[in-house]
């Protein structure tokens, strides 16, 4: 069975520093694995996924994540935080044809 | 323009009522889901369908029901049945491999008062 654990429920950064959104998984076999940005009381948005070829996956907005199997974590970065990336961040595995299996957010607020 | 698209944003039911949410996909997508989101617990599957005339029960199936009669179409309905029906509803899509992308909709904010 797949599971994720996003390790933190809120992160708070100033603009203009880093961001850190950690993310562990578990899998019995090559995951999918996915980050969506939620703005409030929207829908999803996919951010970037891996998908067995690069570990180092680079997606909108200046995010990237780098897929450590040895961790088991998939954790989400950004050099430079801006206003506009404030929302919530979804980790997400999938195993197979059928369903993903979703963290339970992290809200990321961001300070002027 | 290609998308998901999901009616109404907000609906506002008395307790007792059946409701039912419209999802309508124009991506040529095989497989639809529906998803509930509570605040802190992420999503959760409701029901999800990998092609027209078929559809499985996710995690939290009860007190829900849908139908997939068409490929572009699969609406929710949430019934008397269902203990605490107020939520966010999300409606996704993906073309059916399993490293596919779900692309989502805007969502559907149900109250019942």
């Amino acid at each position: 069975a797949q599971s994720v654990t996003q390790l933190d429920s809120h992160v708070s950064v100033s603009e203009g520093t880093p961001v850190l959104l950690r993310c562990n998984y578990s899998s019995s076999y090559s995951p999918s694995l996915f980050w969506y940005v939620q703005h409030p009381n929207k829908g999803l948005q996919l951010l970037l996924k891996y998908t067995s070829a690069a570990t180092l996956v680079k997606g909108i907005n200046g995010f990237e994540a780098e897929f450590k199997k040895s961790e088991t974590s998939f954790h989400l970065t950004k050099p430079s935080a801006h206003m506009s990336d404030a929302a919530e961040y979804f980790c997400v595995v999938s195993e197979g044809y059928s369903t993903l299996t979703f963290g339970k957010g992290t809200m990321l607020l961001v300070s002027p | 323009d290609g998308g998901i698209t999901q009616s109404p944003k907000y609906l506002f039911r008395k307790e007792g009522q059946n409701v039912t949410l419209s999802c309508e996909q124009n991506l040529n997508h095989d497989a639809m889901y529906w998803y509930r989101q509570d605040p802190g617990q992420g999503l959760r599957l409701i029901y999800y369908s990998q092609i027209v005339n078929d559809f499985q029960k996710g995690d939290i199936a009860e007190g829900y029901s849908v139908s997939r009669e068409k490929k572009e179409s699969f609406p929710l309905t949430v019934t008397s049945a269902q203990k605490n029906p107020t939520a966010f509803y999300l409606c996704a899509s993906k073309r059916g491999g399993s490293t596919d992308t779900q692309y989502f909709g805007p969502g559907t904010r149900l109250t019942v008062l």
